[in-house]
């Protein structure tokens, strides 16, 4: 059964910390993962990785993908209080060209003033 | 572009009333998406449609919930009878479903439903 597992499920840090979130997924014939943020209210889109090593960048975000090891990573440098959120991986599966998405847990960050 | 739409945001109702929640995916999206999310179990996919044919309902609760698409800009799910136990926020998503980022979803803002 295809799965997305994320670690860890909840994670508390101070202002100007790094952090590092991670997915690993057990799926068939991977197409692509996503990230996304929730904060209260819906998902929005981070970043779409379908290559090995090619990192993506969006400020103080930024992710990596290693389809060797089936994993991603996602950072957050220099966090801030606006940072606090869910940040859910999700992967598309190329038997799947509809475009359904399997979500992992999701990973709580609190950041602290 | 307005993004996904949906109604209403918010919904009290009472066990065993009929509740019916609405969706307007971003248009030129072929696929839609309904999910529904809870604590307890996180994001749950309920039905997606792909071109507004229903591809897969396996994650519907039970015949209480239905989803249609008559067409392409609208979409509803439907509980009848509702339950308290159905208290969750629903959400709406849309994807492109063709292109090189046909599996990017966006998501409208959901609805909140407290069934008493």
């Amino acid at each position: 059964e295809d799965k997305v597992v994320q670690s860890p499920l909840s994670l508390v840090v101070h202002e100007g910390d790094t952090v590092t979130l991670n997915c690993s997924y057990e799926v068939t014939n991977f197409r692509s993962l996503l990230w996304y943020k929730q904060e209260k209210k819906a998902p929005t889109f981070l970043f779409m990785l379908t290559s090995s090593g090619i990192e993506k960048k969006s400020g103080r975000l930024s992710s990596i993908l290693d389809k060797k090891e089936l994993f991603s990573i996602l950072n957050i440098t220099a966090t801030q209080t606006g940072d606090s959120a869910v940040y859910l991986c999700a992967v598309a599966p190329v038997w799947s060209n509809t475009g359904k998405l399997i979500f992992g847990q999701g990973t709580t960050l609190q950041v602290k003033p | 572009d307005a993004g996904v739409i949906q109604s209403p945001r918010h919904e009290v109702t009472e066990m065993g009333q009929e509740v019916t929640l609405r969706c307007k995916p971003i248009s030129g999206h072929n696929s839609l998406f309904w999910y529904r999310q809870t604590m307890m179990r996180g994001l749950e996919l309920l039905i997606y449609f792909n071109n507004n044919v229903p591809i897969d309902d396996s994650g519907m609760p039970e015949d209480r919930f239905s989803a249609k698409m008559p067409n392409a800009s609208f979409s509803t799910l439907k509980i009848q009878p509702s339950e308290p136990r159905d208290s969750a926020v629903y959400f709406c998503a849309s994807s492109p479903g063709t292109g090189a980022r046909r599996e990017t979803q966006y998501f409208g803002p959901g609805t909140r439903l407290l069934v008493l």
